[in-house]
């Protein structure tokens, strides 16, 4: 079956450091993957779409990668802040979207 | 813009009473809008997608006769947990798309933390 698999654990890093966040694939290949941020007792919100033909895709501090070698997606945040803190969700889809189970990201001051 | 609004953020009610949670697109249309249900630490699994003026479409799972969804308006879907058990207790989110585009991003309501005693 489908599966959208992401770092359940915590990443913890430093302020200013970059965060790398990790979103892998299996038994599909998907036309596109869309990155959200979501906040304690909040719905998420959307960050990126990255497609499959697409190799990078930036805004602002963030980039996400898609590597259909590796069926992965990688997420980063560049000069993370303690802000940043919180989880973020991979999904991806047609007429609806699969998310995988988040990664939470703590960015310590 | 693309907000999605959602009402109750909480409630409590007691096991074997319904409860009726309201999700509206405040700034746009949604034909279709879907249904999560998270529990905590998990991901977020899709209950159903409400189709404005027909059935609702249930994953698999989902009890139908339990979560009734009624999405009467092209800004309103309402979703009713019906003789609700502790083991209902989760997050509820709805969400939509502001444009009919698969690659188009879901705009989600703030969800609904459900308790039931």
């Amino acid at each position: 079956s489908q599966k959208i698999e992401q770092n359940s654990e915590a990443l913890n890093i430093q302020e200013g450091k970059t965060a790398t966040l990790t979103c892998n694939y299996t038994n599909y290949s998907p036309a596109y993957l869309q990155w959200y941020r979501q906040d304690p007792g909040r719905g998420p919100v959307f960050l990126l779409l990255i497609r499959e033909n697409e190799k990078e895709k930036r805004k602002e501090r963030l980039k996400v990668t898609f590597d259909t070698t590796l069926k992965q997606s990688l997420f980063h945040i560049t000069a993370s802040q303690p802000a940043d803190s919180a989880t973020y969700l991979c999904g991806s889809g047609y007429s609806t979207l699969t998310f995988g189970k988040g990664t939470m990201l703590l960015v310590s001051p | 813009g693309a907000v999605v609004s959602q009402h109750p953020s909480w409630v409590i009610c007691k096991s074997g009473t319904s409860v009726k949670i309201e999700c509206r697109s405040l700034d746009f249309q949604a034909t279709t809008m879907f249904w999560y249900r998270q529990f905590p630490k998990q991901s977020l699994m899709l209950m159903a997608t409400s189709n404005e003026g027909s059935k609702a479409t249930y994953e698999q799972g989902v009890e139908k006769d339990k979560f009734l969804i009624n999405h009467a308006s092209l800004t309103l879907s309402t979703l009713t947990v019906t003789s609700a058990h502790p083991e209902d207790s989760s997050f509820y989110i709805c969400s939509a798309r502001s444009t009919g585009s698969y690659e188009s991003p879901l705009h989600f309501g703030n969800g609904t933390r459900l308790t039931v005693t």
